[in-house]
């Protein structure tokens, strides 16, 4: 079973715009990851939220946790075409918080 | 700079046979997974590593086995490839259990018919 589902699955914006992307997970974490996949790529670490942190930034990306509602969301501004990718949330909840359980991830695509 | 790589790429396997994929890495990190990836299903956990000589199961072990010879090597085989093997495999490995981020390699595209 997966820990983290993301929503929604696919969205597509316009060069310029924001896009958000949600996911929420069922057991306690210490901490979430988000990661980012281009097509036919592995997956890139983007940022990583401890349970008591509230927010965090990295230059255009936004993370939010909500440990109490079980979720997270991650904000890309002033998207580009170059942000087209799956984006996925990871929690350290597998194998005895030996390894990260993924989410189904969400499919952004950019409009230039 | 080489981080973590895997080999092959791409196979095709017919039912029943077997082969061995390779991941390496070198930033001399003690933890290491095998990822399945499927459409519409995110990433799932095969096996993992928490050292040189140590293996344990992950989420969907079956009809894999993995070995950890040297620390800077993960294998993953298929004894015998069934067509529901047909999957991209990441290979991962960080410093710490899923407290700092995993590296990843570029994927290895499995077809079994």
């Amino acid at each position: 079973s997966q820990q983290g589902e993301e929503d929604p699955q696919a969205l597509s914006i316009q060069e310029g715009e924001n896009a958000t992307m949600n996911c929420s997970y069922k057991t306690s974490i210490n901490n979430l990851q988000w990661y980012r996949q281009n097509s036919g790529r592995g997956l890139v670490h983007l940022i990583l939220i401890r349970s008591n942190e509230r927010e965090k930034h990295s230059g255009r990306l936004r993370v939010t946790l909500d440990t109490s509602k079980k979720s997270s969301s991650l904000l890309i501004t002033a998207s580009r075409a170059a942000d087209t990718a799956s984006y996925f949330c990871a929690t350290d909840a597998g194998a005895g918080r030996r390894a990260l359980t993924f989410g189904s991830g969400t499919r952004l695509q950019v409009q230039p | 700079n080489a981080g973590v790589t895997q080999t092959p790429k791409f196979r095709v396997l017919k039912t029943g046979q077997s082969m061995t994929l390779l991941c390496a890495q070198d930033m001399n990190h003690e933890y290491m997974y095998w990822y399945r990836q499927d459409p519409g299903m995110g990433l799932r956990l095969i096996h993992y590593s928490v050292g040189e000589g140590t293996t344990a199961k992950g989420e969907v072990p079956d009809g894999y086995n993995v070995s950890r010879l040297k620390k800077q090597n993960f294998l993953l085989g298929l004894e015998s490839a069934a067509p529901s093997q047909t999957s991209v495999y990441f290979c991962a490995s960080s410093y710490l259990p899923a407290d700092t981020e995993a590296f990843f390699g570029q994927g290895t595209r499995l077809t079994v018919v």
